[in-house]
Order: C-alpha cells, then sequence, then structure tokens
C-alpha cells in the first residue's frame, strides 16, 4: 500500500522563524511530489518535484526531493502570519491510464504566532 | 486566472438520500479527479476520469458512487443512498494533459454533512 508520512504533525513558531517540513514516502511507480497549502478550503499548489537534489524556489518558500533516500523537505524562511496553514504533501503514482493518482499525507499544521 | 468551482459549497442531506456534487474543471483540462477528506483526516483519493470514462477507482469509491460528465463543462459525483460515514469534504481537481509534468488543481470543494 502507498504511504506517505509527514512531520511533525503541527509545529507552533514565531513570526520571523525559519521552518523545514518533511515528508517521506513509500510508494510504487513514483511519478513526482507535490506540496500543497491547505488554509481554508482548497490544496493551492505549491511546488512538484520529480528530480533528485534540484531545489526549487518560490519566494521564501523552497523545497527538494531525494529519490534514493525517499523523502522531501519544504523550508520556509522568515515566516508571516499568513502562512500559517497546513501543507500537504503528495505523491504522484502512476496508473494504468496515464493519469496519476495522488496518495496525500496527513499534513502538517503550521502556526505562526505574531 | 482559471480555476476549478465547485457547487454546491455546503450540502446537507438525510442518511439515504441521492446527493450530487458538481464541479467544473478548468476549461482546457482533459483529466479530472474526486478526492475527500473527512474531518481531521487526510485527503484520499477516489476516482481518475479521462475521455468519457472511469480511469481509475480506489476501494472507497462503491457502488454508491458514480461520477458523470454530462455536458462540455460539468463533471459531477453522485452519491446513491448517503451513509453518516459519507461526511466529508469532497473536492473536484483537473489537470491539462494526466502527464508527469502536469499538476492537479483543486476546487474549493463542497462539505457534505449526513444527517
Amino acid at each position: 500500500e502507498d504511504k506517505v508520512v509527514q512531520s511533525p504533525l503541527s509545529l507552533v513558531v514565531h513570526e520571523g522563524d525559519t521552518v523545514t517540513l518533511n515528508c517521506s514516502y513509500e510508494v510504487t511507480n513514483f511519478r513526482s511530489l507535490l506540496w500543497y497549502k491547505q488554509e481554508k478550503k482548497a490544496p493551492t499548489f505549491l511546488f512538484m518535484l520529480t528530480s533528485s537534489g534540484i531545489e526549487k524556489k518560490s519566494g521564501r518558500l523552497s523545497s527538494i526531493l531525494d529519490k534514493k533516500e525517499l523523502f522531501s523537505i519544504l523550508n520556509i524562511t522568515a515566516t508571516q502570519t499568513g502562512d500559517s496553514a497546513v501543507y500537504l504533501c503528495a505523491v504522484e503514482v502512476e496508473s494504468n491510464f496515464g493519469n496519476e493518482k495522488l496518495t496525500f499525507g496527513t499534513g502538517t499544521r503550521l502556526t505562526i504566532i505574531p | 486566472e482559471p480555476e476549478v468551482t465547485q457547487t454546491p459549497s455546503h450540502q446537507v442531506t438525510q442518511m439515504g438520500q441521492e446527493v450530487i456534487l458538481r464541479c467544473v474543471p478548468i476549461s482546457n483540462h482533459l483529466y479530472f479527479y474526486w478526492y475527500r477528506q473527512i474531518l481531521g483526516q487526510k485527503v484520499e483519493f477516489l476516482v481518475s476520469f479521462y475521455n468519457n470514462e472511469i480511469s481509475e477507482k480506489s476501494e472507497i469509491f462503491d457502488d454508491q458512487f458514480s461520477v458523470e460528465r454530462p455536458d462540455g463543462s460539468n463533471f459531477t459525483l453522485k452519491i446513491r443512498s448517503t451513509k453518516l460515514e459519507d461526511s466529508a469534504m469532497y473536492f473536484c481537481a483537473s489537470s491539462e494533459k494526466g502527464a508527469r509534468t502536469d499538476t492537479q488543481y483543486f476546487g474549493p470543494g463542497t462539505r457534505l454533512t449526513v444527517l
């Protein structure tokens, strides 16, 4: 059974701190790993990672994938209260018909204290 | 910016009733998905749909569930006879090609409450 595990489950930090969120996975037919941010409702896309060792960056957020050790990290530097959300890691698994399904972790709930 | 839309935002129904959740995927997307998230639990895959047929479905997607693309824009999820445990947030997603470089974009979700 495909498995995606995120840690920590929740994290409370002060504004300005740097945080690292972890995601490890055990899946068959790995295609890519995605990070989403979920505030009130819909997960919104952050990053898609397909290759090991190549950092993706978007402003204060960055992420990297290690396909040998089967994990990814999401870094947020200089956190702001608007970063408070649940961060979801999902692994895209190849299916028989070419459209991949996502297997999600339970998420990390990040709370930024002003 | 194009987005996936879903209606209604919240649906309350009695156990045993049929519900239809509606989604309008992004217009040039060809692959469609339904996921659900029970309160406090993780997002779970239900079904994927391409070329007017189901591509893959999970164990959750039993005979009570069906999907349809009744016209060129809508994508629906029907639950025939709802159970208490169907209470969850249901997300629709779509992607352009379904290939490894294409991201699934999610709608805002429909919160289904079964009483």
